[in-house]
């Protein structure tokens, strides 16, 4: 079973600054099988990025994913108020089907 | 776009049954490959189970023998009938639409399933 780590656990960071998120897999995983979610309090995940770098329809260009094994990055180039939130790494694939990382909040400074 | 709403939700004691709903809408559920995924009060994501358009279907290892997953294509309808409920079944019960590799690009609401005696 693929385990998925996410770091830092919690990012501290100011509207206007950028971030950087990262997953990394307990084992070489294709990059297809690699998406990222963003999750608001109250809210359904949102897909921000599948096939570890492909932006998912309505997502804006300040969200790129990139990485390929083991090693996996989120980047929000620009951070907006809307973008604190929790965005949690997956992975698909055998039992269990999908695989998702503990989370990394992003909170306003 | 298509959307999915939850619903059958509740408060349940211990060992009782429920069974959740997924209605979907703009997406043919007979279509897509359908997933549950839960989410435990202030915890992270746990994927339950998911429907193959083939009829195939898969489970977490933590609700195998318990849950059960089907469809009712007629009405374009998602079901997840859980048995022998436990106090860690408590989350929040979203049902998805993979898209691309197990991506979800449509998720519903959610539903509230609460154990507790």
């Amino acid at each position: 079973e693929i385990v998925l780590t996410q770091s830092p656990g919690t990012l501290s960071l100011s509207p206007g600054e950028g971030a950087t998120l990262s997953c990394r897999a307990s084992q070489s995983v294709s990059s297809n099988n690699l998406a990222w979610y963003q999750q608001r309090p109250g809210q359904a995940p949102r897909l921000l990025i599948f096939g570890a770098s492909t932006r998912a329809t309505g997502i804006p260009d300040r969200f790129s994913g990139s990485g390929s094994g083991t090693d996996f990055t989120l980047t929000i180039s620009t951070l907006e108020p809307e973008d604190f939130a929790v965005y949690y790494c997956q992975h698909f694939g055998n039992l269990p089907r999908l695989t998702f990382g503990g989370g990394t909040k992003v909170e306003i400074k | 776009e298509g959307q999915l709403v939850e619903s059958g939700g509740g408060v349940i004691q211990p060992g009782g049954s429920l069974r959740l709903s997924c209605a979907a809408s703009g997406v043919t559920v007979s279509d897509n490959y359908m997933s549950w995924v839960r989410q435990a009060p202030g915890k992270g994501l746990e994927w339950v189970s998911v429907s193959y358009g083939d009829g195939n279907r898969f489970y977490a290892d933590s609700v195998r023998g318990r849950f059960t997953i089907s469809r009712d294509n007629s009405k374009n309808t998602m079901y997840l009938h859980m048995n022998g409920l436990r106090a860690d079944d408590t989350a929040v019960y979203f049902c998805a639409r993979e898209y691309f590799f197990g991506a979800c690009d449509i998720w519903g609401q959610g539903t509230m399933v609460t154990v507790s005696s």
